[in-house]
């Protein structure tokens, strides 16, 4: 069985500030996906990374996975209220690469 | 081109009683996921259909069964409802390649089991 862990759980910082966000596991994957959801709607995907150690930057966002394709992170820079909402991670497994597990979030809350 | 849509948006039902939710998926796109997603939780994978079959299911009890179309619109049926079963219940379409486009969420029907 193929687990994320995500962590924090809940973040609650001051706009302007920095922060990551970690998502591990012992399992390998073929790839990782980031997705934001705000309340009351699906996830949005925000980026896949595939090969490992491959960084991504979506303007104040960098993604980063693992060398050995088990962990990622997201970076923010200078986060802004607009930043609020869950950031999930998800993995795609090697067997199975069609099928997305996701972790249980990381809760972001950025105070103006 | 248009996105994943949902319905019903909202929905309650008596404990007991059965549901069919709804799914219509991005164009272009062959593979349809369910996922359900309790409060404060990542989304749970229930089942994945491609070319309408079952391709793959997760840790849920036999009540929970799908459809695909030709069309690749997708259902997911639940009976004997539970009020456990109260979540929002999410489709997400992708295209066979999924590893590398990651998957594209519909708005989602939140149910709500009484």
């Amino acid at each position: 069985t193929q687990l994320l862990e995500q962590s924090p759980q809940f973040l609650s910082i001051q706009e302007g500030e920095n922060l990551t966000v970690y998502c591990n596991s012992s399992s390998v994957f073929s790839s990782l996906q980031w997705y934001r959801q705000e309340p009351g709607e699906g996830p949005v995907l925000l980026v896949t990374v595939v090969t490992g150690g491959e960084v991504k930057k979506l303007k104040r966002l960098t993604f980063q996975f693992g060398d050995a394709r088990k962990d990622s992170s997201l970076h923010i820079t200078a986060a802004q209220p607009g930043d609020t909402g869950l950031y999930l991670c998800a993995g795609a497994g090697i067997i199975r690469d069609d099928k997305i597990i996701f972790g249980k979030g990381t809760r972001l809350h950025i105070l103006p | 081109e248009t996105g994943v849509t949902q319905s019903p948006t909202h929905l309650i039902k008596t404990r007991g009683q059965q549901v069919t939710l709804r799914c219509s998926s991005q164009s272009g796109h062959n593979t349809v996921s369910w996922y359900q997603q309790a409060l404060g939780q990542g989304p749970q994978f229930i089942f994945q259909y491609y070319r309408e079959e079952e391709n793959g299911r997760g840790n849920f009890p036999p009540r929970f069964s799908g459809l695909q179309f030709p069309n690749y619109s997708s259902e997911l049926n639940v009976n004997a409802l539970e009020l456990d079963d109260s979540a929002l219940y999410l489709c997400a379409s992708s295209p066979r390649e999924g590893r590398t486009l990651g998957a594209f969420f519909g708005q989602g029907t939140r149910l709500t089991v009484v």
